[in-house]
């Protein structure tokens, strides 16, 4: 099977710009959640899908957002970048979206804003 | 809020040899779940191993198992026969099953992290 599969794996953007990363969980996998991990904060938790729905949202602003589709496949979209936003963006998925439930990570898409 | 503790930044050890890595956390929850997670420099976060809170047994995955004291919120884990694929950052996280309103959460809360060096 698969596992979690992240794209693009390198981007560059520069200020002002937005970015949209795009996540596709292991088959048969429901909730995606989206993770920030820097240097300084290390991993911050940035929100959960479940079932096309936000479950849960970590403490960023409204310039992160995200969705998923139907298929489970989940989209980050970071609005008006800010030099702060470089980071690794790791998304997790699992099958039902319970803490009894392991969390399997993708490889991670690493932002650098410019 | 809960918050988790990772006192060692770095750490090293001699191949075949045991390390444990020390983690505590903060919470006034009864019912969670505690995970220890490994991220090699290839950045690929992998679960190492998993504690539900309300199991006093502490949990083993071969080579790796854990120290969980509830009473003493502490969550260490022991690498023995160290081998030089341990090399790594591990880090301990926390999750409560359900937010605030009752709603199931898949959230981690995660400690800074150790960077494990096995040495040949």
């Amino acid at each position: 099977k698969a596992g979690v599969t992240q794209t693009p794996r390198y981007l560059i953007k520069t200020r002002g710009q937005q970015v949209t990363l795009s996540c596709s969980p292991i088959s048969g996998h429901r909730s995606v959640s989206w993770y920030q991990q820097t240097p300084g904060q290390g991993l911050q938790f940035l929100f959960e899908y479940f079932s096309e729905t936000q479950r849960n949202k970590g403490n960023f602003p409204g310039r992160f957002s995200g969705r998923q589709f139907s298929n489970s496949r989940s989209e980050m979209n970071v609005s008006t970048l800010e030099l702060g936003d470089s980071a690794l963006y790791l998304c997790a998925s699992s099958l039902v979206g319970l803490a009894t439930y392991e969390q399997y990570f993708g490889p991670g898409t690493r932002l650098t804003v410019t | 809020a809960q918050t988790v503790t990772q006192s060692q930044p770095e750490m090293s050890v001699q191949e075949a040899e045991t390390v444990t890595l020390s983690c505590t956390y903060d919470t006034s929850e009864s019912n969670y779940y505690l995970f220890w997670y490994k991220q090699p420099p290839s950045r690929q976060m992998i679960l190492v191993i998993r504690q539900e809170a309300y199991k006093q047994q502490n949990a083993t995955e071969n080579r790796f198992s854990v120290n969980f004291q509830k009473a003493a919120k502490s969550f260490s884990l022991k690498i023995s026969d160290s081998q030089l694929g341990d090399t790594a950052m591990y880090f301990c996280a926390f999750m409560k099953p359900l937010d605030s309103y009752g709603g199931a959460t898949n959230k981690l809360i995660f400690g800074t992290g150790t960077l494990l060096a096995v040495q040949p």
